[in-house]
């Protein structure tokens, strides 16, 4: 079993429309994050999720927002789709709070990836 | 996240040692040293963590400095599949945090 996995791996749609990224860890974690790596390959945190709630939000637009249904799924809602909005996004999760020493906490896995292309 | 400079890329031979190296001068004292890479198309991968002792995993060893601002993932015996972008973090004391991904080093493997 794939410990994150994300659908659908390629996304392509027209500006203008609303999408959404599903996400869900079999790992028993309780934090989970987005990151969205853009043309230039630098991968850059979105959200992070704990518990139900959103504890950080990088200065991401409000046309996304994460929802979690529980605590193995964290899905990324996008609103409106702009050419901007092209990249690659990632889910990952991590064992915060619930497991290892301070050092094993920050150990984060990641899913595989879901390539977007706004047209 | 503390700042960490790592070279944009290095280049290697198939089956030898790859040392690679990061500067963390302003590491703090309760700052963990993470190593994670990325394989082309796929999402990063955690490789190796340590403090203040150098550890060994399946994966590679991580050799830290005694003053701890540098440190140094080792893969002993690099195999094409090794070629990927590495990064060097310094995760935040918050473990709800996410990671802060520099460029990190681009590992060349030559047959």
């Amino acid at each position: 079993d794939t410990a994150v996995s994300q659908t659908p791996k390629y996304l392509v749609t027209q500006m203008g429309n609303d999408k959404s990224i599903k996400c869900e860890q079999n790992l028993g974690h309780d934090t989970m994050y987005w990151y969205k790596q853009d043309s230039k390959k630098f991968l850059k945190i979105m959200f992070s999720y704990n518990n139900k709630e959103l504890i950080i939000n990088e200065t991401v637009p409000n046309r996304f927002s994460p929802k979690s249904p529980d605590k193995a799924h964290l899905n990324l809602h996008i609103n409106s789709l702009e050419l901007g909005d092209s990249a690659v996004y990632f889910c990952a999760s991590s064992p915060y709070a619930t497991s290892g020493g301070a050092g094993t906490k920050n150990i984060q896995y990641f899913g595989a990836g879901t390539r977007l292309s706004v047209l | 996240d503390a700042k960490t400079t790592q070279p944009n890329s290095m280049e290697s031979n198939e089956e030898e040692p790859v040392h690679l190296p990061c500067n963390h001068s302003t590491i703090s004292g309760t700052d963990y040293i993470h190593w994670y890479r990325q394989l082309p198309s796929q999402g990063p991968e955690y490789v190796i963590h340590g403090l203040t002792s150098n550890v060994n995993n399946r994966m590679a060893s991580l050799a830290i400095a005694e003053d701890r601002k540098s440190s140094t993932l080792i893969l002993h015996r690099a195999t094409l599949r090794d070629a990927a972008v590495y990064y060097c973090i310094l995760p935040p004391g918050g473990g709800a945090d996410g990671l802060t991904f520099g460029k990190g080093t681009h590992l060349i493997i030559q047959p």
